[in-house]
């Protein structure tokens, strides 16, 4: 079974400043999705980046990137230029690619705190 | 078009009570999930559906909990004799289809049972 883990969880940036948030994951498998969702306080889940294993480039969606790196089953999210509205509960998540399972596994979360 | 929905958005229910929540999916998507989100947890995978029929019921965590989908479009998620565990976050989440691909998964807003 796979299994995701997020180590920190709580952290903290300064308005405009950069994070980083740390995810490794455990699996067999070669062919599989990770994700990064933010869960607001309306509790609606928001996906932030998407990473396909096969797909050595790091995924970037303007402020949002990731380091994936496969051979240590790790994939951190940095967001830069950090903003107010980026407070909220970030999950990661894995998706195999493989047979027809579609659920995601996640982590436990980090809370991100944004201060002035 | 609209996201995913939910209803009831809270649910107060006296222990022993059955409860059913219901989601409604995008429309046009075929898969539907349903996930439950403890305090302090991450999201746990309950079930899903591919049209009606629902390939993975792994993440159920007993026989008092069912899910069923009809017209390939609404579920409910059905709790029977609800136990204080049960109280939760229960998300819905839809996706175009199951299996292979990237495909992303829409979360609801989610419905938050206390069981007293």
């Amino acid at each position: 079974a796979q299994t995701v883990t997020q180590s920190q969880p709580e952290m903290s940036v300064q308005e405009a400043e950069t994070v980083t948030l740390s995810c490794t994951y455990d699996t067999s498998e070669s062919d599989y999705y990770l994700f990064w969702y933010k869960q607001p306080p309306s509790r609606q889940m928001i996906l932030v980046i998407r990473q396909e294993a096969y797909k050595q480039q790091n995924a970037t969606e303007n402020r949002f990137s990731v380091n994936f790196q496969k051979a240590a089953k790790s994939f951190s999210l940095k967001i830069s230029d950090s903003q107010l509205g980026d407070a909220a509960m970030y999950f990661c998540a894995y998706r195999t690619n493989t047979g027809t399972a579609s659920k995601l596994t996640f982590g436990t979360g980090t809370r991100l705190q944004v201060t002035l | 078009g609209a996201g995913v929905s939910q209803s009831p958005s809270n649910k107060v229910t006296e222990k022993g009570k059955d409860v059913e929540l219901r989601c409604d999916p995008i429309s046009g998507h075929t898969a539907l999930y349903w996930y439950r989100q403890s305090l302090g947890q991450g999201l746990e995978f309950l079930i899903y559906f591919q049209g009606n029929s629902a390939p993975d019921k792994s993440g159920l965590p007993s026989d008092r909990f069912s899910a069923e989908r009809t017209g390939g479009s609404v579920s409910t998620l059905t709790i029977q004799r609800t136990q204080q565990e049960d109280s939760a976050v229960y998300l819905c989440a839809s996706s175009l289809v199951a299996g292979f691909g990237g495909y992303e998964q829409y979360f609801g807003p989610g419905t938050r049972l206390t069981v007293t």
